[in-house]
């Protein structure tokens, strides 16, 4: 067990839909990952945040948004889903151990757009 | 912009024998982690093994251990005495250390390397 906590770990819906995924982090870590795993993209970073604040951006579709809140849970937001929109998102927080950055990553959120 | 190769889509490997997996990279940063992920069946995301640019000692845990070799741009990982457990797909993946010390750039990922280990 990660520590990193997703939910759900499964969702169908159908397009045209919007979703939230649900993460919290390893307790005491300040950043969180977000990563959609797709069969014909691989791993794609999305989005990080780094104590509720946006740190970097990746290729995330502007369908799409997150957030980390004060208690440093994030949501990521996905609307007028497609089919294509069908992946698995992790969730990942990591720790500065003080040599390196380590990722921990949740089990994740299988979504089915139908 | 970084980006990480894994040359090898798929390999198998004999029970208690020895593999090798293939990554190279391309970047211009002088500081940076490599890293491999492992993703078994489960899906889990597991981080294997870690190694600082800064660092010329090539990491080692356990069974797994790499070589890195930074002019070549290149970080393979070396599983030794294979077992079935380390049927998953392999992640190398990339991040440039930040210059601030809880300040860290995204993880970049290869596309991976499906390792079945044959009983």
């Amino acid at each position: 067990d990660s520590g990193v906590t997703q939910t759900p770990k499964h969702l169908i819906t159908a397009t045209g839909q919007r979703v939230t995924l649900r993460c919290s982090p390893r307790s005491g870590d300040l950043s969180v990952y977000w990563y959609q795993q797709s069969l014909d993209q691989g791993l794609q970073f999305l989005i990080q945040y780094y104590n509720g604040e946006e740190r970097a951006k990746g290729n995330i579709l502007e369908r799409f948004s997150a957030q980390q809140f004060p208690d440093l849970h994030s949501e990521l937001n996905l609307s007028s889903l497609e089919l294509g929109d069908s992946a698995l998102y992790f969730c990942a927080s990591s720790v500065a151990d003080g040599v390196g950055e380590k990722l921990f990553f949740g089990s994740g959120t299988q979504l089915s757009v139908l | 912009a970084q980006t990480v190769t894994q040359s090898q889509p798929e390999m198998s490997v004999q029970e208690a024998e020895t593999v090798t997996l293939s990554c190279t990279y391309d970047t211009s940063e002088s500081n940076y982690y490599l890293f491999w992920y492992k993703q078994p069946p489960s899906r889990q995301m597991i981080l294997v093994i870690r190694q600082e640019a800064y660092k010329q000692q090539n990491a080692t845990e356990n069974r797994f251990s790499v070589n890195f070799q930074k002019a070549a741009k290149s970080f393979s990982l070396k599983i030794s005495d294979s077992q079935l457990g380390d049927t998953a797909m392999y992640f190398c993946a990339f991040m440039k250390r930040g210059t601030m010390k809880t300040s860290y750039d995204k993880v970049i990922f290869g596309p991976g390397t499906s390792l079945s280990v044959i009983p």
